[in-house]
């Protein structure tokens, strides 16, 4: 079945450092990837997403490429902020099953 | 504002009662979702409903039912069977189930 694998936290960085979060998967077929942010007491919300491979998706300064030959769909950016402090969750949807599958979060922490 | 609503945001339940999570939404979707949330665990989905009238079994459905009786709506119920209900519950939709899903702000219930 499918599955998604990230990196363990919590991570902590101060302000302006470089943040990489890293993801891989399992999966039938070929997968959509997509990175979902969870801020503290709220539900998540779709940071970026990537449909095929070596597709890149971005927003807010994140960004995460697709990379099928090592299935893998890392996250990063370049110069952290206090605000970036959440919650960061992994997911995949498998081919032609709607579901998605999450990883377990990393809890990111950035200190001024 | 369209969005998608759940209440309350904190509940309480003693032992061995049912208790109902309410989930609206209204952004015309023809696919809701329901999650629960346990620390370090991610997400793994309960029910989930394509359409009115209609819902399948997701991952973990023992212990909880739903209905979707109106396109807006999808209620769950936490029945007593759920051996381990304290967690974080939440609802999402998405226009088809195959589009992206959006979440709502999520229910956290404990069993007293």
């Amino acid at each position: 079945g499918n599955s998604v694998t990230q990196m363990e936290g919590p991570v902590t960085l101060s302000e302006e450092a470089f943040l990489t979060i890293n993801c891989t998967y399992t999966a039938t077929g070929y997968p959509s990837l997509f990175w979902y942010v969870q801020y503290p007491g709220e539900g998540l919300q779709l940071l970026l997403k990537a449909t095929k491979a070596d597709d890149k998706g971005s927003n807010k300064g994140f960004e995460a490429t697709y990379r099928k030959e090592t299935t893998s769909f890392h996250l990063e950016k370049g110069s952290v902020q206090v605000s970036d402090s959440a919650v960061y969750f992994c997911a995949l949807r498998g081919g032609s099953n709607y579901k998605l599958t999450f990883g377990k979060g990393t809890l990111l922490t950035v200190n001024p | 504002d369209g969005g998608i609503t759940q209440s309350p945001k904190y509940l309480f339940r003693k032992e061995g009662q049912n208790v109902t999570l309410s989930c609206e939404q209204n952004l015309n979707h023809d696919a809701m979702y329901w999650y629960r949330q346990d620390p370090g665990q991610g997400l793994r989905l309960i029910y989930y409903s394509q359409i009115v009238n209609d819902f399948q079994k997701g991952d973990i459905a023992e212990g909880y039912s739903v209905s979707r009786e109106k396109k807006e709506s999808f209620p769950l119920t936490v029945t007593s069977a759920q051996k381990n209900p304290t967690a974080f519950y939440l609802c999402a939709s998405s226009f088809r189930r195959d589009n992206e899903q959006f979440f709502g702000p999520g229910t956290r219930l404990t069993v007293l």
